[in-house]
């Protein structure tokens, strides 16, 4: 059964601290995407690659966020410095590129941020 | 751009009774649509789709959903609610060619009473 793994489940870090989230996708899958979820805010999106490539990410604070795909079988988000508004959950989902194709979502990263 | 809302935030049906989450999207053609349901602590898990055909949508655990065009609605129905489906439920549109990146709506939060 495939499945999308995101590495920590949780994380609890100072503010002012580098964080790194990892994200494994669905083996064939050539899509993947970050989000944020938060009460406030809700589902939001933070970044999208095709093929490995950055094709949107203006949903992520440039200051602080960086996404990368070193390999097809590795997304990472990067929040240097972190700050206490950083704190969410953040999801990554993978898929196929086409319009009707479902995302898969991992269980995500609940971050914590003191 | 496409948009879509979710009118409530919150619904509570008592088990065994039926269920209609709303689901209304802004676009200027027929989108593709998508219910996704997230469980605590848990992942988004698509439940059923809808690109083209028939509008009424069959889909896992015993959802069903029709696209209305006139009302520019997709409502997620189910006839008999059990107390393992409380649960976010989410909608989410996406736009026909272009980058494809769907929008998702704040969510619908279910609560089922015994």
């Amino acid at each position: 059964d495939a499945r999308v793994t995101q590495t920590p489940r949780h994380k609890v870090t100072e503010m002012g601290q580098e964080v790194t989230m990892r994200c494994q996708p669905i083996l064939g899958h050539n899509t993947v995407f970050w989000y944020r979820q938060t009460m406030m805010q809700g589902l939001e999106l933070l970044a999208y690659f095709r093929n490995r490539a950055p094709l949107d990410d203006s949903g992520m604070p440039k200051d602080r966020f960086s996404a990368e795909m070193p390999d097809a079988t590795l997304a990472t988000l990067k929040i240097q410095p972190s700050e206490p508004r950083d704190s969410a959950v953040y999801f990554c989902a993978s898929g196929l590129e086409r319009g009707t194709d479902t995302q898969y979502f991992g269980p995500g990263t609940r971050l914590t941020v003191l | 751009a496409q948009s879509v809302t979710q009118p409530d935030i919150h619904i509570t049906v008592s088990e065994g009774a039926s269920l209609e989450l709303r689901c209304n999207y802004s676009y200027g053609a027929t989108p593709y649509l998508f219910w996704y349901v997230q469980s605590p602590g848990q992942g988004l898990q698509l439940l059923l789709k809808y690109f083209s055909g028939d509008t009424l949508v069959q889909g896992i655990k015993g959802f069903e959903a029709e696209f209305k065009r006139s009302q520019s609605s997709f409502n997620l129905r189910k006839p008999s609610v059990h107390w393992s489906d409380a649960a976010e439920y989410f909608c989410a549109v996406g736009a026909r060619g272009g980058s494809y990146i769907p929008t998702f709506g704040r969510g619908t939060s279910l609560i089922v009473h015994p």
